[in-house]
């Protein structure tokens, strides 16, 4: 089966840094990506669609400048939580499509990010 | 978009009992819909999906059905175990690559012995 891993899976910081998640497919290419973020006891809100060589696709009320997003390769695309406050706490969660599939999604472990 | 609703929230069942989540969704161009167990702080796992072209799909203890008149779909556990305590999430999109999930809100299963 296609194999996507996250990292780091925990991350505590303080307010005001900036936080990186990376999301990296091992055996398949993903020229798309999604980044969702879980509330906790709440469903996957979708945040963002990571294009490989090309800007992501942000969903309404996603700020893009705080949520970078990066996808350099058709392996590995990148969140950076910027300037991250208490209120950006909670589960993040990568999925990738490979390319030759027909709609099945392949999720990442998750990083859950805590913010001082 | 793609509106997804799912109920119930919670869902308390004995073991050896069945499960019904039911689901609808907005958008009627969805042809694809995959539900997905979730265990606490863990990522979400691909359980069964189904796509419009079928109204039933089974694996073992699973089911789903999908009415795409009705726009809704149900995911069926039978014979549930302790193991089945987990929060599922139904989900739709339009099948193919890149596609764009839209999830429902979960259920809380819990299966008591």
């Amino acid at each position: 089966g296609a194999v996507v891993s996250q990292h780091p899976s925990r991350v505590i910081c303080k307010s005001g840094t900036s936080v990186k998640i990376e999301c990296r497919s091992l055996d398949f290419q993903a020229t798309t990506m999604f980044w969702y973020r879980q509330f906790p006891k709440q469903s996957l809100m979708l945040m963002a669609t990571s294009n490989e060589g090309s800007k992501a696709t942000y969903e309404q009320g996603v700020e893009k400048d705080k949520f970078l997003i990066n996808h350099a390769s058709l392996t590995l695309s990148t969140l950076t939580v910027t300037s991250a406050h208490p209120e950006d706490s909670s589960f993040y969660i990568c999925s990738a499509s490979r390319d030759s599939s027909d709609g099945e999604l392949f999720f990442g472990e998750g990083s859950r990010l805590t913010v001082l | 978009g793609e509106n997804v609703e799912q109920h119930p929230s919670t869902l308390s069942v004995q073991e050896g009992d069945s499960a019904v989540i039911k689901c609808t969704y907005s958008d009627s161009a969805s042809n694809y819909f995959p539900w997905y167990k979730q265990e606490l702080g863990k990522r979400p796992q691909l359980i069964i999906d189904i796509r419009s072209n079928v109204g039933e799909k089974k694996d073992q203890r699973i089911a789903v059905t999908l009415n795409k008149t009705a726009k809704h779909f149900s995911l069926h556990i039978t014979e549930t175990q302790p193991e089945d305590s987990a929060v599922y999430f139904c989900a739709a999109s339009l099948s193919g690559t890149a596609s764009k999930l839209t999830f429902g809100t979960g259920t809380r299963l819990q299966v008591t012995l």
